[in-house]
């Protein structure tokens, strides 16, 4: 079974320093897509950055990188630079195909700011 | 601007008064799905679409219906609902399985 863990409930983070989101997974498939999703108190889920599998090279998004660790079935979510608008609900998801039925989510990682 | 918009956004009723959420999409995805947000629980999927009538179970359908007539549409139906349904809904479209899935604002739901 396809299952994601976010063993971070909350995380907080001053104001401009770099932090880090903890996400691991468990499959048996070896091509799939992973997802950091952002979800601000207006409760809108926001992609933030997406990974693919067969890709050895890290996502980055601006000030937001991952650390894909394809054996270890790690990925996590750096934050540079954090800024009061990065305060959200972050949900890894992992996704395979061929399938519509496949997309699943973390628990979450509430992140605060300090400002 | 490419979305997925879902009306209403706040409802609150009644347990077994019949209730339609509906989601609609511009953006040609032809894969939907329905998901329902519960606090420590993340996200799971009730229902899904590949195609115009071509639906199927997620992971908690139970309490719940779905119709894919048209490619742009796909509501989600509560024939009786229930307390245990009160939540947090999302719905999702995307070009194809693999691919990223957009998000609607989010409908939460209240039943007395």
């Amino acid at each position: 079974a396809q299952t994601v863990t976010q063993s971070q409930p909350e995380m907080s983070v001053q104001e401009a320093e770099t932090v880090t989101l903890s996400c691991t997974y468990d499959t048996s498939e070896s091509d799939y897509y992973l997802f950091w999703y952002k979800q601000p108190p207006s409760r809108q889920m926001i992609l933030v950055i997406r990974q693919e599998a067969y890709k050895q090279q890290n996502a980055t998004e601006n000030r937001f990188s991952v650390n894909f660790q394809k054996a270890a079935k790690s990925f996590s979510l750096k934050i540079s630079d954090s800024q009061l608008g990065d305060a959200a609900m972050y949900f890894c998801a992992y996704r395979w195909g061929p399938g519509a039925n496949n997309l699943f989510f973390g628990t979450g990682t509430r992140l605060t700011v300090i400002p | 601007e490419a979305q997925v918009t879902q009306n209403p956004r706040y409802l609150i009723t009644v347990t077994g008064k019949k209730l339609t959420v509906t989601c609609s999409q511009n953006m040609n995805h032809e894969y939907m799905s329905w998901y329902r947000q519960d606090p420590g629980l993340g996200l799971r999927q009730i229902y899904y679409s590949m195609n115009v009538e071509v639906t199927d179970k997620g992971d908690v359908p139970e309490g719940y219906k779905v119709s894919r007539k048209e490619k742009r549409n796909f509501p989600l139906i509560l024939e009786s609902p229930s307390p245990n349904q009160t939540s947090l809904y999302f719905c999702a479209s995307s070009l194809n399985p693999l691919q990223t899935q957009y998000f609607g604002p989010g409908t939460r739901l209240l039943v007395l």
